[in-house]
């Protein structure tokens, strides 16, 4: 069974630095990686999505990255901002199937 | 409406009630999804229905009952629920593997927060 794991579990910096949140697999035998972003209570919002194929993906100051082979996955922001304080979650689609595996998410909070 | 739609967004329920939480999607989807989300946890994958395949959690209780009359459209019926299934409530949707590979984004509702009395 695949297993998601997103490291640190919690992140805060103060507003303007760049950021890295981590996302690692244990099975490689992906067909995309999702990352998603959660505010306290609502629905998960899609940010960014990696085919299998794909080495990064970009959008705004977001850039994902994916390491098949080594089951990593990276999601970069630049120059943070308070808004930018969320839940972040990454979701693998394995080869087969149509289900999608969760890791716990990173908190981050973006200090003014 | 686009997206994603969950009714209601909150419920209150008694041990002995029965109810039902809906989702509606206007993506032209065909996969639909439930999950659970507790405090601290991660998502809980609940059930699956898709062209492909019925998928159930067997960890789920069946005091929860899926319901899935066409792609468009998703129930969750509850009864007889424990204090303990207080949650958010997610439904998602996706596209099968047939779509076009770049449309294959999972885009969830806002979920439903039951709190069982």
């Amino acid at each position: 069974k695949q297993e998601v794991t997103q490291i640190p579990a919690a992140l805060s910096v103060p507003e303007g630095e760049n950021l890295v949140l981590n996302c690692s697999f244990t099975d490689s035998a992906i067909y995309n990686l999702q990352w998603f972003r959660q505010d306290p209570g609502k629905g998960l919002t899609s940010l960014l999505l990696i085919q299998s194929s794909q080495r990064e993906q970009t959008s705004g100051r977001l850039n994902a990255s994916l390491d098949k082979s080594s089951g990593r996955s990276t999601l970069y922001i630049a120059a943070s901002q308070p808004g930018d304080s969320a839940t972040y979650l990454c979701a693998v689609r394995p080869d087969t199937g149509n289900q999608f595996y969760f890791g716990t998410g990173t908190s981050l909070t973006v200090i003014p | 409406e686009t997206g994603v739609t969950q009714t209601p967004r909150h419920l209150v329920m008694g041990m002995t009630n029965k109810k039902s939480l809906k989702c509606e999607q206007h993506l032209g989807h065909n996969a639909m999804y439930w999950y659970k989300q507790s405090a601290k946890k991660p998502l809980e994958l609940m059930f699956v229905y898709s062209l492909e395949e019925r998928v159930e959690n067997n960890s789920v209780p069946s005091r929860f009952s899926p319901e899935c009359p066409n792609s468009s459209h998703l129930f969750l019926h509850l009864h007889t629920l424990q204090p303990e299934d207080s949650a958010l409530y997610l439904c998602a949707s996706s596209p099968d593997r047939r779509g076009p590979s770049g449309a294959n984004v999972l885009t969830f509702g806002a979920g439903s927060r039951l709190t069982v009395l």
